[in-house]
């Protein structure tokens, strides 16, 4: 159990659109869920926790206009790269929280790796 | 604020022997998780071990085990008879045991298992 899914698990865009990112929880409800930034030989930076229901809380330096997400349901957070440029390309992975387990852990999706032209 | 350190970016390790990566984190909290974390080429992050920091026997599992030391503010990660498998990523990781619960990451340690 415990099974975190995203997807698309790559995309290539062109500079200027948006991309929309999934993230499922598929055996669990997931209140809050978390978005990372993991670039090239690098760790992973948490850029928001997605709470179920209402807005998300964005970490300092992390563009909330740029970086839409949408926690609307207990299973499904999305991010959205608004308007991406080639700065933008990364790895992103998301985390659930599972409450039902006696210790606090995450269980990891397997990431999307985004590439901006 | 709570930092967590990885000092080794880089470590080999030949197939069977033994490995230890080394990791110090800074934190106010008096009670927390630690977790060390495998990152495989696929990228999937994969729990290794955990430890509860008002716990302090140190948390084994099968092959992996750490060695926590809560006034020293460190937790190392010691990997016994090495696999080929257990080429990865290796990430140390913070997280309050209240209130938020998100992970604080160290830089990660690359470990290659030579055959």
């Amino acid at each position: 159990g415990a099974v975190v899914s995203q997807h698309p698990s790559w995309v290539i865009c062109k500079s200027g659109t948006s991309v929309k990112i999934e993230c499922r929880s598929l055996d669990f409800q997931a209140t809050t869920m978390f978005w990372y930034r993991q670039f090239p030989k690098q760790s992973l930076m948490l850029m928001a926790t997605s709470n179920e229901g209402s807005k998300a809380t964005y970490e300092q330096g992390v563009e909330k206009d740029k970086f839409l997400i949408n926690h609307a349901s207990l299973t499904l957070s999305t991010l959205t790269v608004t308007s991406a440029h080639p700065e933008d390309s990364s790895f992103y992975i998301c985390s659930a929280f599972h409450p039902g387990q006696s210790y606090n852990e995450q269980f990891f999706g397997p990431g999307t790796r985004l590439t901006v032209l | 604020a709570q930092t967590v350190t990885q000092s080794q970016p880089e470590m080999s390790v030949q197939e069977a022997e033994t490995v230890t990566l080394s990791c110090t984190y800074d934190t106010s909290e008096n009670n927390y998780y630690l977790f060390w974390y495998k990152q495989p080429p696929s990228r999937q992050m994969i729990l290794v071990i955990r430890q509860e920091a008002y716990k302090q026997q140190n948390a084994t599992e099968n092959r992996f085990s750490v060695n926590f030391q809560k006034a020293a503010k460190s937790f190392s990660l010691k990997i016994s008879d090495s696999q080929l498998g257990d080429t990865a990523m290796y990430f140390c990781a913070f997280m309050k045991h209240t209130g938020a619960n998100n992970l604080f990451f160290g830089t990660g340690t690359r470990l290659t298992v030579i055959p």
